[in-house]
C-alpha cells in the first residue's frame, strides 16, 4: 500500500518548474507532503483532503485528483533551497473516514544547480 | 522552541544488547509515531500511539516495542538488536491523528547494530 512516486530524481537549473507525483493503488483519504534536506528530518509542506483541493504557498502547490488516488507538487520557478527529498504520505479510507495511518512514498530526489 | 527531541543521535551496538531511543516532544501533541528510514525504502512506519496507553503496530513493528505512559514521551526498544535494524530512525508527532495536521519529525537517530 506504499504510494508510487515519480520521478525518482530529478535535475532543474534554478528557474524551471517541477512536477512530482504521487499515485495510490488504494482510495486515499488524505495526502501529506514533506521536503527533506540531506541529514535533516523531513519538513511538513501541506495537507490536502479528499475533494480535489488544491492547495499551496508561495510558488510550491499541489493538487489532489481522488478519482485517480493521485496527488501531484507544482514547483514553479525553482530556487536552490528547493533542492531535496520530496516525500508524499498517504492516508487511506476505511469506512467513509482516514485509518489514521500515514504510508510515506519512496521519495523523489529533486536537485537545482545554477 | 516547539520540537521533538530524539536521543542519542547516534548509537552504535553489537547484537542482542537492549537499547532505548528517547523521543520528547513539548507541544502537547495526542499522536506519536516512529519510523525508520532505508536507502530506496522511504519512511516505514513502526508504531503509533493515538493518545496515553494507546499504541497500535505499524508496516514493519517486528523486533520493535514501544510505550506510551506519559503524553510526550514514546520511547521504542529494542529488546534483542539485529543487524537487520540498522537504520536511520524518526520520531514523529501531530497535534491528533487523522488527516488535519502536519508531522513534526525529531532530528533522528542513527543506529548500526554490529
Amino acid at each position: 500500500q506504499q504510494p508510487v512516486q515519480s520521478p525518482q530524481a530529478v535535475i532543474l537549473r534554478e528557474g524551471e518548474d517541477a512536477v512530482i507525483n504521487c499515485s495510490s493503488s488504494k482510495a486515499l483519504y488524505s495526502v501529506h507532503w514533506y521536503r527533506q534536506k540531506h541529514g535533516e528530518a523531513p519538513v511538513f509542506l501541506m495537507i490536502l483532503l479528499k475533494g480535489g483541493e488544491q492547495k499551496g504557498h508561495e510558488k510550491i502547490s499541489a493538487s489532489f485528483n481522488e478519482k485517480k488516488q493521485q496527488s501531484s507538487l507544482y514547483l514553479t520557478a525553482s530556487q536552490l533551497s528547493y533542492s531535496g527529498t520530496y516525500f508524499c504520505g498517504t492516508e487511506l479510507i476505511i469506512s467513509n473516514f482516514g485509518n489514521e495511518k500515514l504510508t510515506f512514498g519512496t521519495g523523489t530526489r529533486l536537485t537545482i544547480i545554477p | 522552541e516547539a520540537q521533538v527531541t530524539q536521543n542519542p543521535r547516534y548509537l552504535i551496538t553489537v547484537t542482542g544488547k537492549k537499547l532505548t531511543v528517547t523521543c520528547s516532544q513539548n507541544m502537547n501533541h495526542e499522536y506519536m509515531s516512529w519510523y525508520r528510514q532505508d536507502p530506496g525504502l522511504g519512511l516505514r512506519q513502526i508504531y503509533y500511539s493515538m493518545n496515553v496507553e494507546v499504541t497500535d503496530k505499524g508496516d514493519v513493528p517486528e523486533g520493535y516495542k514501544v510505550s506510551r505512559k506519559e503524553k510526550r514521551n514514546f520511547p521504542l526498544i529494542l529488546e534483542s538488536p539485529s543487524p537487520n535494524q540498522t537504520s536511520l530512525y524518526f520520531c514523529a508527532s501531530s497535534l491528533v491523528g487523522g488527516p488535519y495536521y502536519g508531522y513534526t519529525f525529531g532530528s533522528g537517530t542513527r543506529l548500526t547494530v554490529v
